[in-house]
C-alpha cells in the first residue's frame, strides 16, 4: 500500500538534546498527524495539523505542516528518557467518505549507550 | 475499561489455518478501522467500516481477508488459509465519526505468528 517516506529510520538521544524527523510524500495531503507507539501499544496521537504551513506545539513537541502539503516535521526539545519509543507521522485527505490514515514507517527514538 | 479493546493479544497458528481477531470499539464510536503492522514498518491500512455504509475495503491484500462488523459495535476481523507473511500486529481504531481522523484512537493490537 501507499506509504509515506520518514527518516530518519532510527536515532539515538541523550537526554537533553534536541530531535528532529520529518515525513514526504509524493501525494498532496490536507491533514498530517503524528503518534507515539510504546512497545506493546497502539499508537498514540500527539500532534495534528490541517492547515499547509500550521506551526503546532504540544509541550515539548512542535510540528509543521510544510506548505507544500507533501511534507511535515516532528521536532522534540530537551528530550528525556521517556521519549522513546517509536514516532509515525500520518497523512489524510478528508472531507469524502475516505477514513485511513496513511502512515509512514516511522522514526524509532532510542537512549543512547 | 473505556478504550478500544482487541482479542487475543497474541495468536499463533499454522500455515493454512483460519484465525479471526476481535475489535471492541469505544461505545457509540460509528467508525472503525483495522490496519496491519509488519515488523519495522508503518501501519497498513485494511478496511474501514462507517455506521451503515458499506465498508471501504480497497486495503484488504487478498481475498483472504474479510472483516465484518455486527450491530454497529464489534469487528472480527478473518484471516483465510494464513500464510507465513501474514504474520504482524493487526490494529483495530475507532472514532466517533468517519470525517475526524485525529479521533481514531488505537487498540493495543493482535500479534500474529503463523508458523
Amino acid at each position: 500500500g501507499q506509504q509515506l517516506n520518514q527518516s530518519p529510520q532510527s536515532m539515538f538521544i541523550q537526554e537533553g538534546e534536541d530531535v528532529s524527523m520529518n515525513c514526504t510524500s509524493s501525494s498532496i495531503f490536507n491533514t498530517w498527524l503524528w503518534y507515539k507507539q510504546d512497545p506493546g501499544e497502539g499508537p498514540v496521537l500527539l500532534i495534528a495539523l490541517y492547515k499547509a504551513g500550521e506551526l503546532t506545539s504540544n509541550g515539548r513537541l512542535t510540528a509543521q505542516f510544510g506548505i507544500t502539503r507533501k511534507d511535515s516535521f516532528l521536532n522534540i526539545s530537551a528530550s528525556i528518557p521517556s521519549d522513546v519509543g517509536i514516532y509515525f507521522c500520518a497523512g489524510a485527505n478528508y472531507g469524502g467518505s475516505q477514513g485511513n490514515l496513511i502512515f509512514g514507517k516511522g522514526t524509532k527514538l532510542s537512549v543512547k549507550p | 475499561g473505556a478504550g478500544v479493546s482487541q482479542s487475543p493479544s497474541n495468536k499463533v497458528t499454522e500455515k493454512g489455518k483460519d484465525v479471526e481477531l476481535r475489535c471492541d470499539p469505544i461505545s457509540g464510536h460509528t467508525a472503525l478501522y483495522w490496519y496491519r503492522q509488519s515488523l519495522g514498518q508503518g501501519l497498513e491500512f485494511l478496511i474501514y467500516f462507517q455506521g451503515n455504509s458499506a465498508p471501504d475495503k480497497s486495503g484488504l491484500p487478498s481475498d483472504r481477508f474479510s472483516a465484518e462488523r455486527t450491530g454497529g459495535s464489534v469487528s472480527t476481523l478473518t484471516i483465510q488459509r494464513t500464510q507465513q507473511e501474514d504474520s504482524a500486529v493487526y490494529l483495530c481504531a475507532s472514532s466517533p465519526s468517519g470525517r475526524a481522523p485525529e479521533t481514531q484512537y488505537f487498540g493495543p493490537g493482535t500479534r500474529l505468528l503463523v508458523l
